[in-house]
């Protein structure tokens, strides 16, 4: 059965902190994996990796991903109340399968 | 562009009754559509996807259906709601590869409580 473990499950931080967050996936068919992010109904598309050791960088948010240990890390730097939201990873399988994780809740006090 | 319509943005239904979600794609043709589920504080259970006019896979058993009437147009349905089939549904859509494989992009979802 395909697993995608998330952590932490929710963070709380003040703006200008720097956070990371985790994703371990254990899955067959293995494609690449996605990041995304979700502020109160419809996730937004952050980030995809394909190969690994190679960061992918959009503003403040970089991602990265290990392929032979299984997991992908997203960070945010000098993070803002805007951040605040539901971060999802998903593996993408062979035949357009997107598995997702439970999502780690990340929350921005002022 | 690509627009995805999603309705209604919030239902109420009492156990027992029929249901019918409605999701349609605008600015493309052929698209993979995905129906998602999310309970509170979990993440999104894919419930079904279709690469095609009356194509549908299920992923899990389940109290519901799915259909693809048109390319663009994939319907999510129940003949008798159970509770636990309240939840956050998600449509989705993306495209059949090259750059947009795997981006899914989402709808404005639908609140379903079960009573």
């Amino acid at each position: 059965e395909d697993k995608v473990v998330q952590s932490p499950l929710s963070l709380v931080v003040h703006e200008g902190d720097t956070v990371t967050l985790n994703c371990s996936y254990e899955v067959t068919n293995f494609r690449s994996l996605l990041w995304y992010k979700q502020e109160k109904k419809a996730p937004t598309f952050l980030f995809m990796l394909t190969s690994s050791g190679i960061e992918k960088k959009s503003g403040r948010l970089s991602s990265i991903l290990d392929k032979k240990e299984l997991f992908s890390i997203l960070n945010i730097t000098a993070t803002q109340t805007g951040d605040s939201a539901v971060y999802l990873c998903a593996p993408l399988l062979y035949g357009n399968k997107l598995v997702f994780g439970a999502g780690t809740i990340l929350r921005v006090k002022s | 562009s690509q627009t995805i319509h999603q309705w209604p943005a919030t239902l109420v239904q009492p156990v027992g009754s029929p249901l019918s979600l409605e999701c349609t794609v605008e600015g493309t043709s052929n698209p993979n559509l995905y129906w998602y589920r999310q309970a509170a504080g979990r993440g999104l259970q894919l419930l079904f996807y279709s690469v095609g006019i009356g194509q549908i896979s299920s992923e899990v058993p389940q109290n519901l259906s799915a259909s693809r009437p048109q390319d663009r147009q994939f319907i999510l349905s129940s003949k008798k709601l159970l509770l636990s089939d309240s939840g956050f549904y998600l449509c989705a859509w993306s495209g059949q590869g090259g750059l947009y494989l795997g981006k899914l992009f989402f709808g404005s979802g639908t609140q379903l409580s079960v009573l």
